[in-house]
């Protein structure tokens, strides 16, 4: 069972250029998001989907797209890429119940750097 | 903005010894959650309290829940030096998490 998974898991783009983050999870969960982590500013929501061809907007999503086109899949776009864009990128994964919250099960990572 | 944040930002301890880490939060919750990162890796859950709880175990991991001080601690008995890790604490949704910046443990062995 791989749980979340994450490409690449280390990324170095030229301020302009364009790339997708790819994430997949095979738990078959409703719910899926995507963070980013830079030093002293613990984890921040970009964009969650909560359930295919549903999405939208977190803490900080001005210059990121995403779409979800099936259960398993959860691209995250970079539009243009610009310096403070750089940080590390989670994409996490939960199922839904009505009656409570469940944990969030987080893919490895991607460390991008813009420059 | 960040929804928690945890206190101390970073902890060293002997190998044996227990942490306590805590954290603070702003609004009502229906639920806390707990996790740990080791270096350069994703974030795995620990435990989640509900907020009609007020403590929780899991193994080594003892957890409260004071909802009236907007307040949780995380303490780990006889902590290890894979123990080392940062630790987060978490409110919000299953889809959306609000964390904070974390506490950093070093386990000296």
């Amino acid at each position: 069972n791989a749980g979340v998974t994450q490409t690449p898991k280390f990324q170095v783009l030229k301020t302009g250029q364009s790339m997708t983050l790819q994430c997949a999870q095979d738990m078959n969960h409703e719910y899926m998001s995507w963070y980013r982590q830079d030093p002293g500013m613990g984890l921040r929501l970009i964009h969650y989907s909560v359930g295919a061809g549903i999405t939208d907007q977190g803490e900080v999503p001005n210059g990121y797209n995403v779409s979800r086109s099936t259960t398993e899949d959860f691209p995250l776009r970079l539009l243009s890429a610009a310096p403070s864009q750089t940080s590390v990128y989670f994409c996490a994964s939960s199922y839904s119940t009505r009656l409570a919250n469940t944990e969030a099960f987080f893919g490895q990572g991607t460390r991008l750097t813009v420059v | 903005s960040q929804q928690g944040e945890e206190d101390p930002q970073a902890l060293s301890i002997q190998e044996g010894e227990n942490a306590t880490m805590n954290c603070s939060y702003k609004t009502s919750i229906n639920n806390l959650q707990w996790y740990r990162q080791n270096s350069g890796r994703g974030l795995v859950h620990l435990i989640l309290i509900r907020s009609n709880e007020r403590e929780k175990h899991s193994g080594r991991l003892r957890v409260t829940l004071d909802t009236s001080k907007k307040s949780s601690s995380l303490l780990i008995t006889a902590s290890r030096a894979a123990d080392t890790a940062s630790y987060f604490c978490a409110t919000g949704g299953a889809n959306n998490l609000f964390f904070g910046t974390g506490t950093r443990l070093t386990v000296i062995p």
